[in-house]
């Protein structure tokens, strides 16, 4: 199965500044079916991108997604008080779909 | 709108039976073609999917758990539910319920984005 690798584990940052996530594949994602997931302490995941850039329905567009192959990127443009909270990918290229570990961003 | 509410027991003892369960509200679980999945959370650990099913009743189950897993749909009661057996402390997770679509290709079929979720119910595994 597809191992995602998130980097960095921690991100501490002020808010207005610009966050940059990262997951890495341990194999090509090749139909670019890669997901991000919002996730707040006590609550359920909140789907953020799909399809590794399209932003899902009600999202901000301070949110967004690139990338292809192994590397993708979710970026914040402006981190907003909400934003701080726990991120996570997703691939659905191949079965049976697996998670990243998680990247923390927190108020500095 | 549509949400998901999971129900079930919160303690479970070792090689015992965890059961869930997920009721649908706002919308039928057999009017759309969407899937019906359960994500499972250990503490401070990532997610992971372990199973899903149609509204036909077809079920798919991530194959490291397919022994021990059941999912059943009761559509009159527009309610899914999760049966895993001969738990463990490793099965001690929070349990979600999630709407979702499905892809085939590439020569297998896997849950697709998981867009609307269930609040979660923490399920721990103790004697």
């Amino acid at each position: 199965e597809i191992v995602l690798t998130q980097s960095p584990g921690t991100l501490s940052l002020s808010p207005g500044e610009r966050a940059t996530l990262s997951c890495r594949a341990s194999q090509s994602v090749i139909t670019s079916y890669l997901a991000w997931y919002q996730q707040k302490p006590g609550q359920a995941p909140r789907l953020l991108i799909y399809g590794a850039s399209s932003r899902a329905t009600g999202i901000p567009d301070r949110f967004s997604g690139s990338g292809s192959g192994t590397d993708f990127t979710l970026t914040i443009s402006r981190l907003e008080p909400e934003d701080f909270a726990l991120y996570y990918c997703q691939q659905y290229d191949s079965s049976p779909g697996t998670f990243g570990q998680g990247t923390k961003v927190e108020i500095k | 709108q549509l949400q998901l509410q999971e129900s079930g027991p919160g303690l479970v003892k070792p090689s015992e039976t965890l059961s869930l369960t997920c009721t649908v509200s706002g919308g039928s679980i057999s009017s759309s073609s969407y899937y019906w999945g359960w994500i499972r959370q250990p503490p401070g650990k990532g997610l992971e999917w372990i199973g899903s099913i149609y509204n036909s009743g077809s079920t798919y189950y991530k194959s490291s758990l397919k022994s021990r897993l059941t999912i059943s749909v009761d559509t009159s009661k527009n309610q899914f539910s999760l049966k895993l057996n001969s738990v463990t402390a490793a099965d001690t997770a929070v349990y979600y319920c999630a709407r979702h679509n499905w892809y085939c290709g590439g020569g297998s079929c896997r849950p697709g984005t998981f867009d609307i979720w269930g609040q979660g119910t923490m399920v721990t595994v103790s004697s």
